[in-house]
């Protein structure tokens, strides 16, 4: 049911790299969201958007930002990426709806930067 | 955000019934009751939500209190597939509010 897509999947990287992790969903959604997820720890959202050229931050200060361009396409960059980055990054995507909207979650994007 | 209180984890036998309590005692009256759950390794998946009737779905049922201050995930006959972490979550009804994820309960199924 869910057509959110999330690449790559595994991302092995330096320290200082630049990087874009890449979400994409196909429902048309007009609100997409990333959540960040260290193993065994809930899910902290970092950064939402409300359609095209709107994004915000989310509850957990993160370095990394967030451009949305396209309706169907909402990806995560980090300029420099730390071994402090290491973790999941989940996107979500949501219709619009009045808190009875349900969220669909891709399979995250698991980084590690060595 | 109003908040959740779950427990840290429960067990279960398969094929049982399992019954996951969730307090909200600060909801407001238009705060949705979600569920959700994260199998390892993958994102998280809707479960259920309701407002203040009971909700059942092919994959579970959601009971809630007359006053709303709490509610009760039942998964009617646990599977070794059903073991994940279910978050309980509360969301506002305004066009910006945020889905916000507690701790949830690891639910772990015995065969």
């Amino acid at each position: 049911e869910a057509d959110i897509y999330q690449t790559p999947r595994y991302l092995v990287i330096g320290t200082g790299k630049k990087i874009t992790l890449e979400c994409s969903q196909t429902m048309g959604h007009d609100k997409m969201y990333w959540y960040q997820q260290d193993p065994g720890m809930e899910l902290h959202l970092i950064h939402y958007s409300y359609g095209v050229n709107s994004t915000e931050k989310g509850d957990l200060s993160s370095e990394s930002t967030v451009s949305r361009i396209r309706t169907e396409h909402f990806p995560l960059t980090l300029e420099s990426a730390r071994p402090s980055h290491t973790s999941q990054y989940l996107c979500a995507s949501s219709a619009p709806g009045q808190g009875n909207e349900k969220l669909f979650f891709g399979s995250g994007t698991q980084l590690s930067v060595l | 955000d109003a908040k959740t209180t779950q427990p840290n984890s429960m067990e279960s036998n398969e094929e049982e019934p399992v019954h996951l309590p969730c307090n909200h005692s600060t909801i407001s009256g238009t705060d949705y009751i979600h569920w959700y759950r994260q199998l390892p390794s993958q994102g998280p998946e809707y479960v259920i939500h309701g407002l203040t009737s009971n909700v059942n779905n092919r994959m579970a049922s959601l009971a809630i209190a007359e006053d709303r201050k709490s509610s009760t995930l039942i998964l009617h006959r646990a599977t070794l597939r059903d073991a994940a972490v279910y978050y309980c979550i509360l969301k506002g009804g305004g066009a910006t509010n945020k889905l916000i994820f507690g701790t949830g309960t690891l639910l772990a199924v015995q065969p």
